[in-house]
């Protein structure tokens, strides 16, 4: 069955660091892989969609990378703000609906 | 844009108790999701819609839970009857036809069932 591992349950970094957050999967071949954040107490907010023959993706101060042969996406934030905290989804698509890791709780420290 | 509407915020019920939550989805989106989340497993998919009909309901976890669509704007997901175990926060999402995987959630409801 398709598996999603978000390999870090959360992560502590200083303000002004660049973020890196790890997304693998197995059993699955993509088409696309999308990226969600979620505030406590309300739903997943969509941030970034990279498809399987690009590479990289960037908006403002994040930056998406999908590896189709180690089966890996990185999500990076730059320069992080404390306002960067929350926890961030990983979700693998392709014909069927996305599938979501169990995501990366990011505290961003001041 | 209203974005998704859910209803109740938070519902605390006893066991046994039949459970109707509901959805107003952003008007124009045609695919419609229900999903469930809990500390232990995460973000599960249960049933999603696609121009009101369901398309996939092998997440939904049992016979006691059942959605509908009458329309394209509305949707129940019933639990009956409802046990403890049942207790996570359900979300409903909608996605346009052009971007049907980039998915809009709304606020969620808070499911305790005693």
């Amino acid at each position: 069955s398709q598996k999603i591992e978000q390999n870090s349950e959360a992560l502590n970094i200083q303000e002004g660091k660049t973020a890196t957050l790890t997304c693998n999967y197995t059993n699955y071949s993509p088409a696309y892989l999308q990226w969600y954040r979620q505030d406590p107490g309300r739903g997943p907010v969509f941030l970034l969609l990279i498809r399987e023959n690009e590479k990289e993706k960037r908006k403002e101060r994040l930056k998406v990378t999908f590896d189709t042969t180690l089966k890996q996406s990185l999500f990076h934030i730059t320069a992080s703000q404390p306002a960067d905290s929350a926890t961030y989804l990983c979700a693998p698509a392709g014909n069927t609906p996305l599938v979501f890791g169990k995501g990366t709780r990011l505290s961003v420290i001041a | 844009d209203a974005g998704v509407i859910q209803s109740p915020r938070h519902e605390v019920t006893e066991m046994g108790q039949e459970v109707t939550l509901r959805c107003k989805p952003i008007s124009g989106h045609n695919s419609l999701f229900w999903y469930r989340q809990t500390m232990m497993r995460g973000l599960e998919l249960l049933i999603y819609f696609n121009n009101n009909v369901p398309i996939d309901d092998s997440g939904m976890p049992e016979d006691r839970f059942s959605a509908k669509m009458p329309n394209a704007s509305f949707s129940t997901l019933k639990i009956q009857p409802s046990e403890p175990r049942d207790s996570a926060v359900y979300f409903c999402a909608s996605s346009p036809k052009e971007r049907y995987n980039e998915q809009f959630f709304g606020p969620g409801t808070r499911l305790t069932v005693l």
